[in-house]
């Protein structure tokens, strides 16, 4: 099946930092979607961007679809920011409708 | 518009016995899918239905099973607890199309002893 990998791990920043956080996937996807899993484990939404660019506040992302990959990148960083960021992807193909996830990226964000 | 729901938020079960939890979606929304999350295994998918119909199933033993109702929402039923199928249990919801959005609930957290 499809492979996503996410890098880095685990990034830890000060306050005010930027970051970018990167997701590798192996085939050609029809949906791609980041997430922030808060504190009490619901998937919060961040972006719905199968190809492009988007733009939400200090969060931005962009997915080059024809070389498998998407970025997230986070602008003056705040301590609320901190948690695990999920890429997760919908492989193209017949008897798809399933999101296959990374394994995260844990964000930690100090004062 | 609601989110989706998901009840019970938290369970304690022991080995042996079988638990039974439930999704509502989105308004509108006619397909519903589940996954488990563990620290070791991550984010994993275990089934997806669309009116009332399982179209994909993940790699899990027959213990797992679910269902859907007319009016879209789900259950998802485990039978003989292990101690393994301790993990949150997330449940999304979508239009059902191939490139739709999927929106998650806030999870049941299983806990068995």
């Amino acid at each position: 099946g499809i492979q996503v990998e996410q890098s880095p791990p685990d990034l830890i920043l000060q306050e005010g930092a930027n970051s970018t956080l990167r997701c590798n996937f192996s085939d050609s996807v029809n949906n791609l979607q980041w997430f922030h899993q808060n504190p009490w484990g619901q998937l919060i939404n961040l972006f719905y961007i199968p190809s492009g660019t988007k733009q939400n506040g200090r969060l931005s992302a962009t997915t080059v679809a024809t070389e498998r990959y998407s970025l997230l990148y986070i602008s003056s960083s705040q301590t609320t920011d901190s948690g695990v960021y999920f890429c997760a992807v919908e492989p193209r193909g017949a008897g798809s409708y399933q999101l296959t996830f990374g394994k995260g990226t844990k964000l930690s964000v100090i004062p | 518009k609601a989110g989706v729901t998901q009840t019970p938020r938290y369970l304690i079960k022991t080995r042996g016995q079988q638990v039974t939890l439930s999704c509502s979606p989105i308004s509108g929304h006619r397909s519903v899918s589940w996954y488990q999350q563990t620290p070791g295994q991550g984010l994993q998918f275990l089934f997806e239905y669309f009116s009332e119909t399982q179209r994909n199933k993940g790699n899990f033993p027959g213990r797992f099973s679910g269902r859907q109702f007319s009016n879209s929402r789900s259950e998802m039923n485990v039978s003989t607890l292990e101690l393994g199928d301790s993990a949150l249990y997330l449940c999304a919801s979508s239009l059902g199309q191939r490139d739709n959005e999927q929106f998650f609930g806030p999870g049941t957290r299983l806990t068995v002893l």
